[in-house]
């Protein structure tokens, strides 16, 4: 399976700033997702990345407070916008190979993100 | 959409023996089931997957079982060792998308 790496791997900001994060995959994927998961809970999809389009939101979640860009098949960025002491969470990618039927999905180290 | 829950949400067992985590979803559409084990501070890592063609699948210590009729899947683990302890995801897909259960954090007692 591929290898995801994220950067940073944490970082501590003020409510009312922006953060990006990167995801890098070290070959092409089909399929990045962006996950949260609060310490100690489970993973909650934020959105399916597109590559060359606009990005899939899920429920509870807008374009606005997490725009998301992939402008290729290895690369995608999150941002957390506007944030607030809410947002403090790890947030996690993920790639999906292949195509047709589903497949593994691989996980980043995950960014973990406090704001005061 | 889709909703899985799991159970239980805490797993305490001795070493050698077995340990079972069950999930039900809701979406009779949900055709992939895989299984993640999350060790403290690391990413989710998949350990067995099943789709919805196969009602049991088995890698050395740890299988799956599907019952789709009923809609819930179940994780065995035999011979539980302390390097189980972790907290382990169910989850549920249709197409490229995964809904997660609420996690199992198991215990493996020495």
């Amino acid at each position: 399976s591929a290898v995801i790496s994220q950067k940073p791997s944490r970082d501590i900001c003020q409510r009312g700033t922006s953060l990006t994060i990167q995801c890098q995959v070290d070959s092409q994927v089909t399929m990045m997702f962006w996950y949260r998961q609060q310490p100690g809970q489970s993973l909650t999809l934020i959105a399916t990345a597109n590559q060359g389009s606009e990005a899939t939101y899920e429920s509870g979640f807008v374009i606005d407070k997490f725009p998301i860009s992939r402008p290729n098949l290895t690369f995608s960025t999150l941002t957390v916008s506007n944030m607030s002491p809410e947002d403090s969470s790890i947030y996690l990618c993920s790639g999906e190979s292949g195509g047709g039927s589903y497949n593994e999905q691989f996980f980043g180290p995950g960014t973990r993100l406090t704001v005061l | 959409g889709e909703n899985v829950e799991q159970h239980p949400s805490t797993l305490s067992v001795q070493e050698g023996d077995s340990a079972v985590i069950k999930c039900t979803y809701s979406d009779s559409a949900s055709n992939y089931f895989p299984w993640y084990k999350q060790e403290l501070g690391k990413r989710p890592q998949l350990i067995i997957d099943i789709r919805s063609n196969v009602g049991e699948k088995k890698d050395q210590r740890i299988a799956v079982t599907l019952n789709k009729t009923a809609k819930h899947f179940s994780l065995h683990i035999t011979e539980t060792q302390p390097e189980d302890s972790a907290v382990y995801f169910c989850a549920a897909g249709t197409g490229n998308k995964l809904t997660f259960g609420g996690g199992t954090r198991v215990l493996v007692k020495p």
